[in-house]
């Protein structure tokens, strides 16, 4: 069965540091990954989706790698703002299957 | 994509009532899903269900508790019946588009927490 790991569970940076959330998965056969914003209380936001045929993808300060073979992803934030405190998810696909990490609770300090 | 309006967003029950939460799609699906996700853990799938047939439940989940109904492709309700404080968590509507690499979207989220 897959399973999905994120770490850290939680971190913390100060306004303007660039940082890195990482994304593991025990089975490389997936269609895709996706990484997902959320914040308390409420659903997901798709931010980016990275199909299996691809390296990274990127959207404005974000950008998601993805290596399929040693089962890893990153999710690049450059110059963090506090707006983007928030619940960092990852999900794998396979089919119509949809596999969901932890998250990581990202806290960034003004 | 797809835009997903979930309601209620939030609502506080009382232990033993029954609650229905609504998902409505703005294009036609086949199918839509529903998760689970309990205070600081990840989500937990807890059906599939397809229109015009019953839908299928993960392990762990029955129809008499979390009955849910899918009358037509842009609409489905999930009821979580009996409800106990166990039963806190976001209920969260989902539907897989195939337009662009199988990406799931998500509603809004269903608050409850039951006292």
């Amino acid at each position: 069965k897959q399973e999905v790991t994120q770490i850290p569970a939680a971190l913390s940076v100060p306004e303007g540091e660039n940082l890195v959330l990482n994304c593991s998965f025990t089975d490389s056969a997936i269609y895709n990954l996706q990484w997902f914003r959320q914040d308390p209380g409420k659903g997901l936001t798709s931010l980016l989706l990275i199909q299996s045929s691809q390296r990274e993808q990127t959207s404005g300060r974000l950008n998601a790698s993805l290596d399929k073979s040693s089962g890893r992803s990153t999710l690049y934030i450059a110059a963090s703002q506090p707006g983007d405190s928030a619940t960092y998810l990852c999900a794998v696909s396979r089919g119509n299957q949809f596999y969901f990490g932890t998250g990581t609770s990202l806290t960034v300090i003004p | 994509s797809a835009v997903i309006s979930q309601k209620p967003s939030r609502d506080i029950c009382q232990r033993g009532t029954s609650l229905t939460i609504q998902c409505q799609v703005d294009s036609q699906v086949t199918m839509m899903f529903w998760y689970r996700q309990q205070p600081g853990q990840s989500l937990t799938l807890i059906a599939t269900a397809n229109q015009g047939s019953e839908a299928t439940y993960e392990s762990g989940f029955v129809i008499d508790k979390f009955p849910i109904s899918r009358p037509n492709l842009t609409f489905s309700t999930l009821t979580v019946s009996n409800m106990s404080p166990e039963d806190s968590s976001i209920y969260l509507c989902s539907v897989a588009g195939t337009g662009s690499g199988n990406t799931i979207y998500f509603g809004e989220g269903s608050w409850l927490t039951v006292v």
